[in-house]
């Protein structure tokens, strides 16, 4: 199943650095676009979402979707210790929007 | 803060046997999912439930599996005979609107099938 491809890492960046998450997928039809991250041994908490194209601002967190080139991001800006954990991309389509496929994960590492 | 929780956090049980996973979703939600991750891969829709009924469900989701709200605040799946390949965390989600796209997830119970 490769809808949604996302790198699993692990990502490891100092304190403070700007990090960026990616997924790609394949099916035009998936409309909206959500980020989970989850932390070990946790059920994943939904941090953002994103209709359509577009950027959408939280906070020290941006996602970003093209859905020309079918890829969508997710920036933290001043990454702290406490992000540390799996960051999963999620994704829906108007007509099943309670089905989501996820991407595999990216597990992220922010040293002090 | 209302958050799903899950029962039991951890289940081991015979290959053969049936188990019950259980769920309390946030009390004003009415939309309610099972997912699930087998270790190493993606998390996996199974099951999406709306007023008393299977909303939409996947593949994976065959004649073994069912899903119940039996009083009103918990919701449960059930695996009749269980596999191997059942070995797996299993995730409930509830929402409180169908295109709300802000569905809580709850901490998962581990399944081992020996």
């Amino acid at each position: 199943q490769k809808e949604v491809e996302q790198d699993p890492g692990p990502l490891s960046v100092p304190e403070g650095a700007i990090v960026s998450l990616n997924c790609t997928y394949s099916n035009s039809a998936f409309q909206y676009f959500m980020w989970y991250r989850q932390y070990s041994r946790k059920g994943p908490e939904l941090l953002m979402y994103t209709y359509s194209s577009g950027n959408k601002e939280d906070g020290r967190f941006t996602a970003q979707v093209d859905k020309s080139s079918k890829y969508i991001s997710l920036f933290i800006r001043d990454s702290q210790p406490s992000d540390s954990a799996t960051y999963l991309c999620a994704m829906s389509t108007q007509y099943n929007f309670n089905k989501f496929y996820f991407g595999s994960g990216t597990k992220l590492n922010v040293k002090p | 803060e209302p958050e799903v929780t899950q029962t039991p956090s951890h289940q081991v049980t015979q290959m053969g046997q049936e188990v019950i996973l259980r769920c309390v979703p946030i009390s004003n939600h009415l939309y309610f999912y099972w997912y699930r991750q087998i270790l190493g891969q993606k998390v996996e829709f199974l099951v999406s439930f709306y007023n008393n009924e299977i909303s939409e469900k996947s593949e994976i989701f065959d004649d073994q599996f069912s899903v119940e709200r039996p009083d009103g605040s918990n919701f449960t799946l059930k695996i009749r005979s269980t596999k191997l390949e059942d070995s797996a965390m299993y995730f409930c989600a509830s929402s409180e609107e169908q295109r709300n796209t802000e569905a809580f997830f709850g901490q998962g119970t581990r399944l081992t099938v020996v």
